[in-house]
């Protein structure tokens, strides 16, 4: 079993929708959760980060921590074609240098 | 400001042959990494320095693969021979400094795409 399971959809929605992307872990030991933004042919970028568990607001973008469930949300209100991209979630344990475990990602199109 | 840059952008090379990939990451920021991301996949940590030392790599094949990061800058990856199964994209990525308390933002460069035939 992975230690961060994400669906790899693809997920299609068109502008203006709200977009909700998901991942569950297993390892309780996780503190810190990221979501990454991955346009093709380039690298990540990050694009939220939040420490244990609660929200985080940033703009249209909204990341959830549940460590109770462990279970970890990113929404995306106003959904824009610019959002096209692959979305990855990722997290690491509290100790110094901890080692970042991604999901797989979650393939969105936002249609015009 | 610069971001991490890497070269080559694209390689295709045959089953056995050598291959390296560069990587320049961002002034100031003392620890590298190395990424393996293969198609459908998220990145899966190769190798970790903090400055020139090589402080996690539990994860990299060191059969065939090596790294080094001399004077603690730029930093080389080497495939040799390379396999079939090495088809995937590398990428480095770079943060100030991960020695300290909680997660320093990691920042990636676009990656190598490698094709082994």
């Amino acid at each position: 079993q992975k230690e961060v399971e994400q669906d790899p959809g693809p997920l299609s929605v068109p502008e203006g929708a709200i977009v909700s992307l998901n991942c569950t872990y297993s390892n309780s030991a996780f503190q810190y959760f990221m979501w990454y933004r991955q346009y093709s042919r380039k690298g990540p970028e990050l694009l939220m980060y939040t420490y244990s568990s609660g929200n985080k607001e940033d703009g249209r973008f909204t990341a959830q921590v549940d460590k109770s469930s462990k279970y970890i949300s990113l929404f995306i209100r106003d959904s824009q074609p610019s959002d096209s991209a692959t979305y990855l979630c990722a997290m690491s344990g509290e100790t110094s240098g901890s080692r970042l475990t991604f999901g797989e990602g979650t393939q969105l199109t936002v249609n015009p | 400001e610069a971001g991490v840059v890497q070269s080559p952008r694209y390689k295709i090379i045959e089953k056995k042959q050598p291959v390296a990939f560069w990587c320049n990451p961002i002034s100031g920021h003392n620890t590298l990494y190395w990424y393996l991301q293969n198609l459908g996949q998220g990145p899966e940590l190769l190798i970790r320095y903090e400055n020139e030392e090589a402080v996690d790599d539990s994860q990299l094949p060191k059969d065939r693969f090596s790294a080094e990061r001399l004077k603690g800058v730029d930093s080389t990856l080497k495939i040799q021979p390379a396999e079939l199964g090495d088809s995937a994209v590398y990428l480095c990525a770079s943060s100030l400094d991960s020695s300290g308390s909680g997660q320093e933002t990691q920042y990636f460069g676009p990656g190598t795409r490698l094709l082994v035939l």
